[in-house]
């Protein structure tokens, strides 16, 4: 258990729908990522926060937003959703904004959309 | 522009023998680390294995071992007795001062029985 946690586990919609990914980080840690894998895809980084602020923004579409929170979990938005969003999201928590500490990951959420 | 490539998209070895991962990267940092993380079927994410770049001996983690050339910008990984439970994704990471990994497309690893 890497002490990230993520909900929903599953999620399934239909095109054209808004549903928000949730991430609890590391009890400690200021930052948290989100990632985007396509099934046997490699991850795409999609958002940096840290410490409720963005600190680097990936291939993010428009249509998706983040934010972190004070207490400092996260959520991922996404909206007017399309067959191509489907896909496992990772959050991932490290303890400082800087790249070379260990990133500690989330089980995912799997998002299929219909 | 970072970058890390992961030349073997697919892997199989038997089990017990030993199995090399190859990894190469290009950074514009002085001060990096690269890691080596393992996707099993479950698509956790773990860490096996990380280098600082400034440390010349390379890190060892029980059967997991690197062998870092920094010249050549080379970072593989080495997997002694392999187990059937090292099937699995690998990714390779290069990681620094900035505020995202880097990241490489990964090599499938099945090890089989």
């Amino acid at each position: 258990d890497s002490g990230v946690t993520q909900t929903p586990k599953h999620l399934i919609t239909a095109t054209g729908q808004r549903v928000t990914l949730r991430c609890s980080p590391r009890s400690g840690d200021l930052s948290v990522y989100w990632y985007q894998q396509s099934l046997d895809q490699g991850l795409q980084f999609l958002i940096h926060y840290y410490n409720g602020e963005e600190r680097a923004k990936g291939n993010i579409l428009e249509r998706f937003s983040a934010q972190q929170f004070p207490d400092l979990h996260s959520e991922l938005n996404l909206s007017s959703l399309e067959l191509g969003d489907s896909a496992l999201y990772f959050c991932a928590s490290s303890a400082t904004a800087a790249s070379y500490n260990e990133q500690f990951f989330g089980p995912g959420t799997r998002l299929t959309v219909l | 522009a970072q970058t890390v490539t992961q030349s073997q998209p697919e892997m199989s070895v038997q089990e017990a023998e030993t199995v090399t991962l190859s990894c190469t990267y290009d950074t514009s940092e002085n001060n990096y680390y690269l890691f080596w993380y393992k996707q099993p079927p479950s698509r956790q994410m773990i860490l096996v294995i990380r280098q600082e770049a400034y440390k010349q001996q390379n890190a060892t983690e029980n059967r997991f071992s690197v062998n870092f050339q920094k010249a050549a910008k080379s970072f593989s990984l080495k997997i002694s007795d392999s187990q059937l439970g090292d099937t699995a994704m690998y990714f390779c990471a290069s990681g620094g001062s900035n505020y995202q990994l880097i990241w490489g497309a990964g090599t499938k690893l099945i090890i089989k029985p």
